[in-house]
């Protein structure tokens, strides 16, 4: 398979613990984004990569967020000290370049209990 | 603000049917727009995109017009199948910190075909 892949698919964890999510783009994608939706709702924007470089960071991007993409290959996702409301799926997209298609991951649910 | 919503929260068609998905976008400065299909525990699915050059493009089954003048967006299917019952996203690239790097989604419109 040749997507974007996500892992994991999904995440129980409880409030207060740290989680970490994993992104593997298309290969030759420069750009890679993160994205979070609520049930009901459209994808959310939080932030996004050149290669390496963390160029846009949403306000909804809390300081407990951090997202890395050290190599410019796979990126990762965390969230610390986890909240009830961070229960959402977290998805993963990476383009070739700016203004051409967005191809996504599965996501990755996570649920805090 | 800028902001992509949808005139209808659902859609229900008959198989066969031909089905028509709108978009409303606010921020004129948009020049990409993209439709997503999304199945229930899924992530989105691109099914076509256009540019502000352009008033229409099809693919297989599909077409998107665009009305740059209302700011209106919409997505045609024809011969709607089962296989088609999904959730749609229009989205447009995001003028955030003024690099447009992002796509922002409007709520989606979820579609039900009726055999």
């Amino acid at each position: 398979d040749t997507g974007v892949s996500q892992d994991p698919r999904h995440k129980i964890t409880k409030r207060g613990q740290n989680v970490t999510f994993r992104c593997d783009p298309i290969s030759e994608h420069n750009r890679l984004y993160w994205y979070r939706q609520t049930l009901g709702q459209g994808p959310e924007f939080l932030t996004y990569f050149q290669n390496e470089a963390q160029l846009e960071k949403s306000r909804l991007l809390s300081d407990r967020f951090s997202a890395e993409r050290p190599k410019g290959s796979f990126s990762t996702l965390e969230i610390q000290r986890t909240e009830q409301g961070d229960s959402a799926m977290y998805l993963c997209a990476s383009t070739r370049t700016e203004n051409t298609e967005a191809f996504f991951g599965q996501g990755t649910r996570l649920t805090v209990v | 603000g800028e902001s992509v919503g949808l005139h209808l929260p659902t859609l229900s068609v008959q198989e066969g049917d031909n089905s028509i998905i709108n978009c409303a976008y606010s921020n004129s400065a948009s020049d990409y727009f993209i439709w997503y299909k999304q199945e229930s525990g899924k992530g989105p699915q691109f099914i076509i995109d256009i540019r502000s050059n352009m008033d229409k493009r099809q693919g297989q089954r599909v077409t998107v017009l665009l009305n740059k003048t209302v700011k209106h967006l919409s997505l045609q299917i024809a011969a709607t199948q089962p296989g088609d019952s999904a959730v749609y996203f229009c989205a447009e690239n995001g003028d955030y910190g003024g690099s447009q790097g992002n796509l922002i989604f409007g709520k989606g419109t979820k579609l039900s075909v009726k055999p």
